[in-house]
């Protein structure tokens, strides 16, 4: 089994509807990530979370928000989904470590908003 | 976190080393060099990373220039299963670090 999975794999919707992308992890692992994709680009961070209680925005947070339900889980949620929230997105985790620490990253979820 | 630096693309023959480059010359005394790869269709996966030494793992090679200011991932024998993406990153090992800032990276090509 993949230590870091999300669902659905791939999701269509329409503008305005909310939608909800789920991650869990069986690593163990304190810290999760959101990161989006756009075609021909690099990863961008939306939210990131260290711990159950800690949660904190990052580089394009607007339009989403997230939940931290377990050590495990971390969704991020579509308050009312927009075409040019299509991309792909990416769960992630990581233990602490600093500058050593690296981050595992889930399968991606293809999300198109119409 | 400090910028890197990379070509847009690469080809190699499949079989053949590959030295993959990344400048990064504004890097700082707490910046780690970290590199992963994009695989088509899947999430960046981990590489190797290092510091001011060279490292080896199973995967690669990374090659740290003595300034710091330029490293080299280096795969040793190219396969098809290679073609990714290839991410050079620096990451601070400062209290609190914990972004990775992904750039375009270089798309690397193996010809058969």
């Amino acid at each position: 089994d993949a230590d870091v999975t999300q669902t659905p794999r791939n999701r269509i919707t329409k503008t305005g509807k909310r939608i909800m992308l789920e991650c869990s992890q069986t690593k163990g692992h304190d810290r999760m990530y959101w990161y989006r994709q756009d075609p021909g680009l690099g990863l961008r961070l939306i939210y990131y979370s260290f711990d159950v209680k800690d949660i904190n925005k990052g580089e394009i947070s607007d339009g989403y928000s997230v939940s931290r339900q377990a050590q495990a889980k971390f969704s991020l949620s579509l308050e009312s989904a927009i075409p040019n929230q299509t991309a792909l997105y990416f769960c992630a985790t990581s233990v602490t470590g600093q500058g050593k620490e690296t981050q595992y990253f889930g399968p991606g979820t293809r999300l198109l908003v119409l | 976190d400090a910028k890197t630096t990379q070509p847009n693309s690469m080809e190699s023959n499949e079989e053949e080393p590959v030295h993959l480059p990344c400048n990064h010359s504004t890097i700082s005394g707490t910046d780690y060099i970290h590199w992963y790869r994009q695989l088509p269709s899947q999430g960046p996966e981990y590489v190797i990373h290092g510091l001011t030494s060279n490292v080896n793992n199973r995967m690669a090679s990374l090659a740290i220039a003595e300034d710091r200011k330029s490293s080299t991932l280096i795969l040793h024998r190219a396969t098809l299963r290679d073609a990714a993406v290839y991410y050079c990153i620096l990451k601070s090992y400062g209290a609190g670090s914990y972004q990775l800032t992904f750039g375009k990276g270089t798309k690397l090509s193996v010809i058969p």
